[in-house]
């Protein structure tokens, strides 16, 4: 099925920093998911993207879409506490039922 | 309304022993997932039922994996005999769609299996 890499695996912020995951694959995507999953919790849906160079924005982050489809990235401003998890692409697998394959995942640890 | 609800949250367990997980997905939702998530890794699919049907099972290891959606609404997950690799999450999803339209997957709050 489709993988994706995700990159950074982790990072460390201050509070007050901005943080920017990305989201890389080799084959032209169709759509990308976001989820937000917090330490010992369950993965949280945050935004699909489908459109090329779609932008879409929730608050403090902003989802960007990449004009060939093939690349996503996630960047919150001002990064909070609250903030804290590791926050996952995912993209549906084209050659079996379009279940969504996940990446491995930004781990962010933010520090007051 | 009533999220995806999963049972036992916790279950450990001896090597070469069996063990069940359980999930009721939200109404209506037609499509059903159990991915294996372990730990400091993202979710894996196992399995993807799309009402009673199974729609993908390529990465469920078949040996000693096994799952079914009978009735098309709550589904089990069976392994036996476990093995040591098996400690992970599993997290049962569904969503409303399926197809080339999958939108967004709701997750329970998973089963946390140890293999001692």
């Amino acid at each position: 099925g489709q993988q994706v890499m995700q990159i950074p695996q982790y990072q460390h912020v201050q509070e007050g920093e901005d943080f920017t995951t990305y989201c890389n694959s080799s084959t032209t995507l169709s759509n990308i998911q976001w989820y937000k999953q917090r330490p010992g919790g369950h993965p949280v849906f945050l935004i699909q993207l489908v459109k090329s160079g779609e932008v879409k924005k929730q608050k403090r982050l902003t989802f960007q879409f990449g004009e060939a489809k093939k690349n996503s990235s996630l960047h919150i401003t001002a990064t909070q506490t609250t903030d804290v998890g590791t926050y996952f692409c995912a993209v549906p697998n084209s050659n079996s039922g379009y279940a969504l394959n996940f990446g491995k995942g930004t781990s962010l640890l933010v520090t007051p | 309304e009533a999220g995806v609800a999963q049972s036992p949250r916790y279950k450990i367990i001896e090597k070469r022993q069996s063990v069940a997980f359980w999930c009721n997905p939200i109404s209506g939702h037609a499509t059903l997932y159990w991915y294996q998530q372990i730990l400091g890794q993202g979710p894996k699919l196992l399995i993807q039922f799309q009402n009673n049907g199974v729609v993908d099972d390529s990465q469920l290891p078949k040996d000693r994996f096994s799952a079914e959606r009978l009735k098309g609404v709550d589904s089990t997950l069976k392994i036996q005999p476990a093995k040591l690799e098996d400690s992970a999450v599993y997290l049962c999803a569904s969503s409303l769609d399926s197809g080339s339209n999958t939108g967004e997957l709701f997750f329970g709050e998973g089963s946390r299996l140890t293999v001692l």
